[in-house]
């Protein structure tokens, strides 16, 4: 199983919708969760890190399900500005580095 | 602002020449590294470092070697490169150094390598 799995997409949508990704990880002793967002040819950008109570940052909630081992991330309103790949991020357990999913690509249409 | 460079952005060079592939960071960070990442797929790391004179190998086997004398220096070479070795290379840096207080990873450009 690997570590970080996400649902490749894209997902499809217009201005003003709601989405949401879903990305299980495998080890239940991760502590550090984060969603990246990678550009087309560019560098990841920390969008938001994810906390156990959930957090939001505008148009942008995160939930962690300890439980079941996934990480949400949930946009509303929509902009074309949001089209990008999405990474879930997990720390991993025993080392100083982090494991990037393959994203999830979403495309906003007008 | 995260202050991450990498230095060239793009190279083109031909099979068996040698290339370094510059990254530094002006945050004070402590941990650097180095990912690997082809068009549409997902980021793989090669190399890490916890600090000055630490370097360890990543998830992906790579041919590359690296080294870290200073801080804020962290450069990534190849002593003979191959057309398999073409891709994008980036470079990361995190820890509490100036201007952040978590594990957060923050990247650079990036420097996009072909091989002929």
């Amino acid at each position: 199983r690997k570590e970080v799995e996400q649902d490749p997409g894209p997902f499809n949508v217009p201005e003003g919708a709601t989405v949401a990704f879903n990305c299980t990880y495998s080890n239940s002793a991760s502590q550090s969760f984060f969603w990246y967002r990678q550009d087309c040819r560019k560098e990841p950008k920390l969008l938001m890190s994810v906390y156990s109570s959930g957090n939001e940052d505008g148009r942008f909630t995160a939930q962690l399900n300890r439980a079941s081992q996934y990480i949400s991330l949930l946009i509303r309103d929509s902009k074309l500005s949001d089209s990008a790949t999405y990474l879930c991020v997990v720390n991993k357990v025993g080392y100083s580095t982090l494991t990037f999913g393959k994203g999830t690509m979403l495309l906003v249409s007008p | 602002e995260a202050d991450i460079y990498q230095t060239p952005r793009y190279l083109v060079i031909g099979t068996g020449k040698k290339i370094t592939l510059e990254c530094s960071q002006t945050m004070g960070h402590d941990k650097m590294y180095w990912y690997q990442q082809d068009p549409g797929m997902e980021l793989h790391l090669i190399h890490y470092s916890y600090g000055v004179n630490s370097t360890e190998k990543g998830d992906l086997s790579s041919e590359s070697t690296v080294s870290r004398i200073r801080t804020e220096h962290f450069p990534l070479t190849l002593e003979s490169a191959r057309p398999s070795h073409t891709s994008q290379y980036l470079c990361a840096s995190t820890g509490r150094g100036h201007f952040s207080s978590t594990d957060t990873q923050y990247f650079g450009p990036g420097t996009r390598l072909t091989v002929l």
